[in-house]
């Protein structure tokens, strides 16, 4: 079974301040995990994965997430916010043959001016 | 331009009426997928497709019917909606490699059943 949670349903930080957005997953193989974003009235769109190689993960519009097995942890990062990156952010575990994506709660990111 | 559509985007209906929500992609993806999002659950799969003809359920698959006849098209069958599938519906694709591929999301279907 595959699960994952997201540590904190709503962020809010500072134009230019540092963003950090929790994920742990739980799987019993290893994973590929993916970060997803929704702006408002729009799917999803792709931020960034991981699925083998290095930990370290780059993204689009300044979004980066390490993958650190030790801690089961994915977590996404920007070094400063943008008012364009106010989102909702979802992170995503695959580890299954079925290519089943199972998603955490979401995480709404507030970017105050 | 490579999209997955869905129809329609905002659909209000009564309880047992019949409705299917269509959903295509122009990408010629194995693969396709319904989500349902709720809040603070996240997104939830229906029913999935790994290429035409199989299809098998996922997390939440009560009360939805889908079908894969061709391999564009995936559409999501309500045959008696009731008011616990008022939602938000998702339809994505991706491509069948040895790895999870990005999955392409439609810009959903509001629906709500009275």
């Amino acid at each position: 079974a595959q699960s994952v949670t997201q540590l904190g349903s709503h962020v809010s930080v500072s134009e230019g301040a540092l963003v950090l957005l929790r994920c742990n997953y739980s799987s019993s193989v290893p994973p590929y995990l993916f970060w997803y974003v929704q702006y408002p009235n729009q799917g999803l769109q792709l931020l960034l994965k991981y699925t083998t190689g290095a930990t370290l993960v780059k993204g689009i519009n300044g979004f980066e997430a390490e993958f650190k097995k030790s801690e089961t942890s994915f977590h996404l990062t920007k070094p400063s916010a943008h008012m364009s990156d106010a989102a909702e952010y979802f992170c995503a575990v695959n580890s299954g043959s079925a290519r089943q994506l199972t998603f955490g709660s979401g995480t709404q990111l507030t970017v105050l001016p | 331009e490579a999209q997955v559509t869905q129809n329609p985007r905002y659909l209000i209906t009564v309880t047992g009426k019949k409705l299917t929500v269509t959903c295509s992609q122009n990408m010629n993806h194995e693969y396709m997928s319904w989500y349902r999002q709720d809040p603070g659950l996240g997104l939830r799969q229906i029913y999935y497709s790994m290429n035409v003809e199989v299809t098998d359920k996922g997390d939440v698959p009560e009360g939805y019917k889908v079908s894969r006849k061709e391999k564009r098209n995936f559409p999501l069958i309500l045959e008696s909606p009731s008011p616990n599938q008022t939602s938000l519906y998702f339809c994505a694709s991706s491509s069948w490699t040895s790895i999870p591929d990005t999955q392409y999301f439609g810009p959903g279907t509001r629906l709500t059943v009275l």
